[in-house]
């Protein structure tokens, strides 16, 4: 299995851009999960989906981000207008619902960079 | 209040020199807990996790972790550190307030340095 395939891998973009992060999930996991890392705030749960469907979006910071799932093997997460403190390293990861695993695999991040 | 603390932000140790990292926990039911290593400019990788048994956990690269329920910690160790160890590493444990939600809660990091 390639694992959990995130694009770009880095990302710049100019303040009011619109940015697209892309994610393909391992093949057979129903968990997905966006996270966000940076220095000051370490690593943050953005939102996570289970079979398509968002499960719980607390941790987007502002009605500027949205992340949709229209299929098993895909999912984006949208910054539109981007501003530069959403400058961040985005990681994507899955995993599979046995409650003996809940293993998460993470992708390799994208570095996004916002002037 | 389910959460992971890490408490130290770096440990440095000599190459050769056995390492620990230190992971407390606090979470309702029976813990399921995890840890993960970050290579400078790379995704988190897993490298072991404690689900019930033994509470010795053998992983990747050499590490292991035990696991000590009176004292809710999960240290991460490695009997001899080797420079390719230096990284940030990451413990976590699963979120029960709800069931069958995949949800891990994270630490904070450690970032380990091992010195030639």
């Amino acid at each position: 299995d390639a694992g959990v395939i995130q694009s770009p891998r880095h990302e710049v973009t100019e303040m009011g851009q619109e940015v697209t992060l892309r994610c393909k999930p391992i093949s057979g996991h129903d968990y997905l999960f966006w996270y966000r890392q940076t220095m000051m705030r370490g690593l943050e749960l953005l939102i996570y989906f289970n079979n398509n469907v968002p499960i719980d979006d607390s941790g987007m910071p502002e009605d500027r981000f949205s992340a949709k799932m229209p299929n098993a093997s895909f999912s984006t997460l949208k910054i539109q207008p981007s501003e530069p403190r959403d400058s961040a390293v985005y990681f994507c990861a899955s995993s599979y619902s046995d409650r003996l695993t809940d293993t998460q695999y993470f992708g390799p991040g994208t570095r996004l960079t916002v002037l | 209040a389910q959460s992971v603390a890490q408490p130290e932000d770096q440990v440095n140790v000599a190459e050769g020199n056995p390492l620990t990292v230190k992971c407390t926990y606090s979470v309702s039911g029976n813990p399921y807990l995890f840890w993960y290593v970050q290579y400078p400019n790379r995704g988190l990788q897993f490298l072991l996790k404690y689900i019930t048994g033994d509470n010795l956990v053998k992983g990747s690269y050499g590490f292991e972790a035990e696991f000590n329920k009176s004292q809710t910690s999960f240290h991460l160790k490695k009997p001899s550190a080797l420079v390719s160890d230096s990284a940030l590493y990451f413990c976590a444990v699963r979120d029960t307030r709800s069931s069958n939600t995949g949800k891990l809660i994270f630490g904070q990091g450690t970032t380990l340095q091992v010195k030639p």
